[in-house]
Formats: structure tokens, C-alpha cells, sequence
């Protein structure tokens, strides 16, 4: 089975701007979660999917905002973009019938100028 | 609440070595742990996962951990430490009890290991 896939990889924009992040999960895979890490922060949650329904937000502002499509894709968008947006952005996908269990992609590495 | 605590955030052994990286975790219920190696511009790849089965917990690239629950530890070792085993890794917590989300996992700081040869 491929695994999560993540584009584009890197991606670097100048404040204001804004960008769009796709996650593809694992084939089967209904739930999607976004993280965001920095070397400061460490791994925070930013939002989860499942069945093109966000079910949970992570403590971030409205700028982050994300959608699942119907064949579990799922894209995230950040506006305005800021310095302090600078992270590798993670998703994960996770099943039930695989326990749950976080399975990442490879990350997008966003740099904001 | 849970929480999970990796001591020390950089671990420095010599190849051929023990590696030891260490995990304690709160929990309420007994959890599921997770342990997760990162090397550098990627992801998050699973090691293993402890989810109430055998307390030793065998998994990818000659790690295991061992779930202590008289101790609230999960430590991830290696008998053979190699070169390509430099990079970070994250030790996870999650209430199996609660509504599975992603929201409800918690991630501790990481632990950056260095190989020296």
C-alpha cells in the first residue's frame, strides 16, 4: 500500500500570501489530521477530518483552515501568511480498523520570507 | 490529562552501542504509546505501538520498548547502536478510552540521538 503523500514538499512564499497544502492518505484511510512542527513549538495539532467533516481544531487561528474531499484527499490553507508560519506541516492519516494509529506523510516544509 | 515526558532532548552513543531513550507518560487509564523516528526533512515513521497486548513491544529496525506500568515508563532501546540510527524520535501517549481522535494524542519534545563511530 502507498503511503501518506504530501505536496508540494517544499514551498516558499512572502508574507501576506497565502498557499495551499494536499495530503493523499493511505488507501482505505477516512481520517486525516494536520500537524504543524517547528523547532520551538514542537508538534501541534492543528485539525482533524474524517468523512469530509472537521471533527476537531486544534488552538490555532483562523487563518488555518483546511477541507476533505470526498475521496478522503485533504487540502489545508493558510492566509495572510506570517514569519512565524515557517514549519514542515504534517499529515497523518488512521483508520479504525488499524487502531487509530497515526501514519505520516513526509511532510510540506513551508518557508515565509 | 495525559502527558508524556522524554528525558533528555539529546542522546549521544557510540555505534555498537546500547541506545536508551527514555518515556514516562501520564495517564489515568492505561494508554496506548507510541514511539516515532523522524529523520531530517521527513515525516514520522512508526516504530511501534504499545496497545495493551504484551508489555515487550518488538518493532521496526531492532527496536523494542517495554511498557512499565509501575513506573509509567515506555523506554525505546536498541542492543546495537548504528550509524543510521541518528535522527529524532518522538514518544506518543493517547487515552484508548476516549473518542479516537488525533486531538487526544500527545506528543512529547523528541529526543535527537547522535551516533558517534
Amino acid at each position: 500500500k502507498a503511503g501518506v503523500t504530501q505536496t508540494p514538499r517544499y514551498l516558499i512564499k512572502t508574507r501576506g500570501q497565502q498557499v495551499t497544502l494536499s495530503c493523499s492518505p493511505i488507501s482505505g484511510h477516512r481520517s486525516v489530521s494536520w500537524y504543524q512542527q517547528t523547532p520551538g513549538q514542537g508538534l501541534q495539532f492543528l485539525f482533524e477530518y474524517f468523512s469530509e467533516t472537521q471533527r476537531n481544531k486544534g488552538n490555532f487561528p483562523g487563518r488555518f483552515s483546511g477541507r476533505q474531499f470526498s475521496n478522503s484527499r485533504s487540502e489545508m490553507n493558510v492566509s495572510t501568511l506570517e514569519l512565524g508560519d515557517s514549519a514542515l506541516y504534517l499529515c497523518a492519516s488512521s483508520s479504525r480498523k488499524q487502531g487509530d494509529t497515526q501514519y505520516f506523510g513526509p511532510g510540506t516544509r513551508l518557508t515565509v520570507l | 490529562a495525559q502527558s508524556v515526558t522524554q528525558l533528555g532532548s539529546h542522546v549521544s552513543v557510540s555505534e555498537g552501542a546500547l541506545v536508551l531513550l527514555r518515556c514516562n507518560y501520564s495517564s489515568s487509564v492505561p494508554p496506548y504509546l507510541f514511539w516515532y523516528v523522524q529523520y531530517p526533512n521527513q515525516g514520522l515513521q512508526l516504530l511501534l505501538k504499545y496497545t495493551s497486548a504484551a508489555t515487550l513491544v518488538k518493532g521496526i529496525n531492532g527496536f523494542e520498548a517495554e511498557f512499565k506500568k509501575s513506573e509509567t515508563s515506555f523506554h525505546l532501546t536498541k542492543p546495537s547502536a548504528h550509524m543510521s540510527d541518528a535522527a529524532e524520535y518522538f514518544c506518543a501517549v493517547r487515552d484508548p478510552s476516549q473518542y479516537s481522535s488525533a486531538s487526544k494524542i500527545i506528543f512529547g519534545s523528541g529526543t535527537r540521538l547522535s551516533i558517534r563511530p
